[in-house]
């Protein structure tokens, strides 16, 4: 079966230029997840859907990055006004529930976007 | 600040040997514990996860959790050169998971 897949797979921007991620979960998973990795870093969370709703938006790391998700499907991560400390991978998961369940606890990852800023 | 630490290493144990990850963690809230495997280039992938204290076997890992001293540990028994790769620690509460930097292992032949 298919699983999670991120589109696009690298991304080459200049500074300044808004970019947009995205990310399709396995079908039938009601929990979605963005981290970013930076080269040589660990991951880094950034926000957590639970169908449409992010119950939790602190992780983001300024207002220039937006996430949004309809239809509890695929979910688009918007960076505005991109900036060269942005440069990371951008790593998408999704699970089958929520965490803190039983069913939450496993996430599949996606193939990541590679974004760098110029 | 709630931290996830891990020695990052790397850590180079003989092919056949066990290999022991630590990680520590700062938020006593912590409910679930995750280790995830990652090799270059590539996006990480579940090993194991555990959520109370003791320890969890699933073929040559075992996790182990002390939620007292706020530590959780990862052994690879029988350790192959196909285990070569940075290992996540990763902690959970209701709202957010943190990851710890991550352990370079290198198993010899």
């Amino acid at each position: 079966g298919a699983g999670v897949s991120q589109s696009p797979s690298n991304k080459v921007t200049e500074k300044g230029k808004d970019v947009e991620l995205r990310c399709d979960p396995i079908s039938g998973h009601t929990a979605l997840y963005w981290y970013r990795q930076s080269l040589g870093q660990g991951l880094e969370f950034l926000i957590y859907f639970q169908g449409n709703s992010a119950p939790d938006k602190s992780g983001l790391p300024s207002d220039r990055f937006s996430a949004e998700r309809t239809g509890g499907s695929v979910s688009t991560l918007t960076i505005q006004r991109t900036q060269q400390e942005d440069s990371a991978v951008y790593l998408c998961a999704s699970s089958r529930g929520r965490w803190g369940t039983v069913s939450g606890k496993t996430q599949y990852f996606g193939p990541g976007t590679r974004l760098l800023v110029l | 600040q709630k931290e996830v630490e891990q020695n990052s290493g790397p850590l180079s144990v003989p092919e056949g040997a066990i290999a022991s990850l630590n990680c520590t963690y700062s938020d006593r809230g912590s409910q679930s514990f995750f280790w995830y495997r990652q090799y270059s280039g590539k996006s990480p992938e579940l090993i194991m996860f555990i959520y109370s204290n003791g320890d969890k076997e699933d073929g040559r890992f075992t996790a182990q959790l002390n939620k007292a001293s706020q530590y959780v540990s990862l052994l690879i028994r029988d350790s192959q050169p196909s285990d070569s790769a940075t290992y996540l620690c990763a902690v959970t509460n209701n709202n957010d998971m943190r990851f710890g930097a991550g352990t370079r292992l290198t198993v010899k032949p």
